[in-house]
């Protein structure tokens, strides 16, 4: 079946400029994630959603950056005046909230902030 | 503090040969382990998970084996093929924390032909 999307692919923006991330995750996945990967690097936990409960935004590095998640399915993340250093790799997971909790990842979007 | 890391930045392996990917973990307290693959320019795949009650799983070519008593995991990639060429993370789950996984630094796996 389908996987996990993200679009846009690629991101350029200039500093200063609001960015927005789209993730669709595998349908029937209660749980979806937000991740960020700098080059060469682990995993950056950012926030994870589960079901209806308040989400889990213990990742987030400022407030600039915030998420929701519309109906259940499809979340954004949203990146306010960007900065240089938010240039990075964001992936999106999703899993069933039983079993070993496996989150099976999208394609991610490559962010560029010049 | 909690954490899961790897020994080996970078494991060079001839074709052919059976690959070790190491890593280890501080938490006592995981309910499961997973492995991952990203090749570049893609997001992890899962490869296999392994329950923290079991030692052993095998999967298609991989197995992971647990030891709790040195806190150690790994996964062995038999028969090493270019396409697995790759960086390989491992990453421990608990319940109690949300389902968050947590990933180790990553291993870069390079098959030499």
């Amino acid at each position: 079946g389908a996987g996990v999307s993200q679009s846009p692919s690629n991101k350029v923006t200039e500093k200063g400029k609001d960015v927005e991330l789209r993730c669709d995750p595998i349908s029937g996945h209660t749980a979806l994630y937000w991740y960020r990967q700098s080059l060469g690097q682990g995993l950056e936990f950012l926030i994870y959603f589960q079901g209806n409960s308040a989400p889990d935004k213990s990742g987030l590095p400022s407030d600039r950056f915030s998420a929701e998640r519309t109906g259940g399915s499809v979340s954004t993340l949203t990146i306010q005046r960007t900065q240089q250093e938010d240039s990075a790799v964001y992936l999106c997971a999703s899993s069933l909230a039983s079993g070993s909790g496996a989150q099976y990842f999208g394609p991610g979007t490559r962010l560029l902030v010049l | 503090g909690e954490s899961v890391g790897l020994h080996l930045p970078t494991l060079s392996v001839q074709e052919g040969d059976n690959s070790i990917i190491n890593c280890a973990y501080s938490n006592s307290a995981s309910d499961y382990f997973i492995w991952y693959k990203q090749e570049s320019g893609k997001g992890p795949q899962f490869i296999i998970d392994i329950r923290s009650n079991m030692d052993k799983r095998q999967g298609q070519r991989v197995t992971v084996l647990l030891n709790k008593t040195v806190k150690h995991l790994s996964l062995q990639i038999a028969a090493t093929q270019p396409g697995d060429s790759a960086v390989y993370f491992c990453a421990e789950n608990r319940r109690a924390a949300g389902n968050k996984l947590t990933f180790g630094g990553g291993t870069r796996v390079l098959v030499k032909p």
